[in-house]
């Protein structure tokens, strides 16, 4: 079945430096892959999102890009903040019409200090 | 614009107790989905539905039940609860034409 991996946490950061997760996923056909983050005490929420190949979803200064070669959508940003703390979850739903299935990775958690 | 709602926030149940967690959702979603969140397991889905009426079991659905009886809500059940019940709870919604979940605030729920 479809399956998402991570890169394990938790990921420590000074503020500014620059964000590197990476997600690898296994799918059949042209899955849409996401990056949901989940700030503490609260619910996910959509970061970005890439429905085809080569697709680039950018949102708030972070960055990923769909790879079908090498099956990635790492998330990237160049100069993080504090309040960028945060888990993230590297996701993706099958292609096809009425497709219901969204599958998570385990989630990184981010810790940026000042 | 509410969005997803859970209830209740959190909760403490003894062993063998039951509870149902309710979910809310306002944005006339067809489909609808309970998960676990759990250190280390990322979330792992419980059960599904894909409109009123309807429930589907996901990847860890043994100790629960569900059931969508008015599509703008959707409840998941423990009949006798469990030690490694103790978990977060996250309800989401999505519609059939995109892709984008939303999802509610977590239910905490320790089982002792």
């Amino acid at each position: 079945g479809d399956s998402v991996t991570q890169m394990e946490g938790p990921v420590t950061l000074s503020e500014e430096a620059f964000l590197t997760i990476n997600c690898t996923y296994t799918a059949t056909g042209y899955p849409s892959l996401f990056w949901y983050v989940q700030y503490p005490g609260e619910g996910l929420q959509l970061l970005l999102k890439a429905t085809k190949a080569d697709d680039k979803g950018s949102n708030k200064g972070f960055e990923a890009t769909y790879r079908k070669e090498t099956t990635s959508f790492h998330l990237e940003k160049g100069s993080v903040q504090v309040s960028d703390s945060a888990v993230y979850f590297c996701a993706l739903s099958p292609s096809g019409a009425g497709s219901y299935q969204l599958t998570f990775g385990k989630g990184t958690k981010l810790s940026v200090i000042p | 614009n509410a969005g997803v709602t859970q209830t209740p926030k959190f909760r403490v149940l003894k062993t063998g107790q039951s509870m149902t967690l309710l979910c809310a959702q306002d944005m006339n979603h067809e489909y609808m989905y309970w998960y676990r969140q759990d250190p280390g397991m990322g979330l792992r889905l419980i059960h599904y539905s894909v409109g009123e009426g309807t429930t589907a079991k996901g990847e860890v659905p043994d100790g629960y039940n569900v059931s969508r009886l008015k599509k703008q809500n959707f409840l998941l059940g423990l009949e006798s609860a469990a030690p490694s019940q103790t978990s977060v709870y996250f309800c989401a919604s999505r519609p059939t034409t995109e892709f984008e979940a939303f999802f509610g605030q977590g239910t905490r729920l320790t089982v002792v």
